[in-house]
């Protein structure tokens, strides 16, 4: 499976953009990138995935290098609620029909 | 989008016992996913459930301890054998996931505490 690096953790402050970082050097072209969060006590949900353009949704955006090697999730506007564990992951045709969850980065959100 | 359902949510169970979770789906899928969240650990796949074959499990986990059922497209059912502590984990169950580019769901999860 191809592997992603994430921070371990990220602190924001309540109302202020967060900018969550992902490595993914050995992508492949048709690799899809997702992202999913886990708020507490919950199972991870979807965020926003995509493979080459950047993307928007009601929930964040995704920003893609032009080289595919990393990747960005941007939340516009962090609540309290979006403290979570954010999971980066990657997914082909060639990983079967499941996700390969990593460690994952933990917000923090300061009121 | 698909809603799952999972039952229970939590329990306490004594080591040597089984515990049964119940997935249900509120729409027809062809593969369910199990998968066990160890405390402060990411969620690790236990097993694939395609309805009318046997379940294919990943590396380190094992038919007996973990058996699966899959009696129609909105149903599954995993069952921890021989509990031990080291089982006490949130179990979860999740669908979806077709292709490079499709969602997966997941159900709330079980918490499992064995003493």
């Amino acid at each position: 499976d191809a592997k992603t690096t994430q921070p371990n953790s990220m602190e924001s402050n309540e109302e202020e953009p967060v900018h969550l970082p992902c490595n993914h050097s050995t992508i492949s072209g048709t690799d899809y990138i997702h992202w999913y969060r886990q708020l507490p006590s919950q199972g991870p949900e979807y965020v926003i995935h995509g493979l080459t353009s950047n993307v928007n949704n009601r929930m964040a955006s995704l920003a893609i290098a032009e080289d595919r090697k990393s990747s960005t999730l941007i939340l516009h506007r962090a609540t309290l609620r979006d403290a979570a564990v954010y999971y980066c992951i990657l997914k082909g045709y060639n990983y079967g029909q499941n996700f390969v969850f990593g460690p994952g980065t933990r917000l923090s959100v300061l009121p | 989008s698909a809603v799952i359902s999972q039952k229970p949510s939590r329990d306490i169970c004594q080591r040597g016992t089984s515990l049964t979770i119940q997935c249900q789906v509120d729409s027809q899928v062809t593969m369910m996913f199990w998968y066990r969240q160890q405390p402060g650990q990411s969620l690790t796949l236990i097993a694939t459930a395609n309805q009318g074959s046997e379940a294919t499990y990943e590396s380190g986990f094992v038919i007996d301890k973990f058996p699966i059922s899959r009696p129609n497209l909105t149903f599954s059912t995993l069952t921890v054998s021989n509990m031990s502590p080291e089982d006490s984990s949130i179990y979860l169950c999740s669908v979806g996931g077709q292709g490079s580019a499709g969602e997966q769901y997941f159900g709330p999860g079980t918490r499992l505490t064995v003493t």
